[in-house]
C-alpha cells in the first residue's frame, strides 16, 4: 500500500520480555516520527528521524526505549525489560517535508494505525 | 510547559445536529494549530491547519477558528453525519523549532 505501515498491530507481552515494534514510512519520505498514546489521551513525541539520522530523542521515557533507522526507510522501536506502564499505542508518523536543523512544522504528517502493545 | 485541555472530553450528538469542540492551551505563543480526526483502532488524520496569523479555516462542512490571546480554538461541524463519530484532537506548536503537542481529544458519537 502506499500508506504509513506498522507491525505487527497487537503485541502481548510479559513484563520483563523484550519488544520490537516496526514502522514502514511512505516511500521517499525522509522524516520519521514516533508517538506514544496512552488510553483516552492524545499521542506524546517521542522520538524524530531525518533520513538515517536520529536528530531528536527527547521524548523517550527511559533508557530501556530504543529507536534505530538504519538505512533511512524502515524504522524499529525497541523496548527492552517492559514495564506495565509501557502499555500503549505507539504511533508512527512520516512525512515528506526535508526538515532543516531544528524546524518541527512537520506538516503533512502521514500517520500510521499503530502497534498496541499489552503488557501483562 | 504548554498544555492543551479538550472540552467536552465526549459528545453525542443526534444526526443533523450542528456542534462546536473546544480546544484550551496555555502559551499563547504559538506558531500553529491543527485539528485531527483519529478512527478507532486508526491513526490521525490531519483535517484543518491555522497559523498563528490566521483566525479561521474551512474545508467542507468544517470550521475551525483561532483566538490565541485567549488561547482558545473551536472546531465547528456543521449538519454532523454518523459517519463524522470519531475522536478529535486538538495539537500546537509552539514555534518552528518545537514538537507538537496534542490534547487529550473529544469522543464524538452522531446518533442517526
Amino acid at each position: 500500500g502506499a500508506g504509513v505501515s506498522q507491525s505487527p498491530r497487537y503485541k502481548v507481552a510479559k513484563r520483563g520480555q523484550d519488544v520490537a515494534l516496526r514502522c514502514d514510512p511512505i516511500s521517499g519520505h525522509v522524516s520519521l516520527f514516533w508517538y506514544q498514546q496512552a488510553l483516552g489521551q492524545g499521542p506524546e513525541f517521542l522520538t524524530y528521524f531525518q533520513n538515517e539520522a536520529q536528530l531528536d530523542k527527547s521524548g523517550l521515557p527511559s533508557d530501556r526505549f530504543f529507536a534505530e533507522r538504519p538505512e533511512g526507510s524502515v524504522s524499529t522501536l525497541k523496548i527492552q525489560r517492559t514495564q506495565q506502564e509501557d502499555s500503549a499505542v505507539y504511533l508512527c508518523a512520516s512525512s515528506s517535508v526535508m526538515l532543516d536543523e531544528g524546524i518541527y512544522s512537520n506538516q503533512p504528517q502521514h500517520f500510521g494505525d499503530g502497534t498496541r502493545l499489552s503488557i501483562l | 510547559k504548554q498544555e492543551v485541555t479538550q472540552i467536552p472530553a465526549a459528545l453525542s450528538v443526534p444526526e443533523g445536529e450542528n456542534l462546536v469542540l473546544n480546544c484550551s492551551f496555555t502559551d499563547s505563543a504559538i506558531y500553529n494549530l491543527q485539528w485531527f480526526r483519529q478512527d478507532p483502532g486508526k491513526g490521525l488524520t490531519s483535517l484543518l491547519l491555522i497559523q498563528s496569523s490566521q483566525r479561521e479555516q474551512t474545508s467542507g462542512r468544517l470550521n475551525a477558528s483561532l483566538d490565541k490571546s485567549s488561547g482558545r480554538s473551536t472546531l465547528y461541524i456543521a449538519a454532523s453525519q454518523p459517519g463524522d463519530s470519531a475522536t478529535y484532537l486538538c495539537a500546537v506548536l509552539k514555534t518552528s523549532y518545537d514538537k507538537v503537542i496534542f490534547g487529550p481529544g473529544t469522543s464524538l458519537s452522531v446518533i442517526p
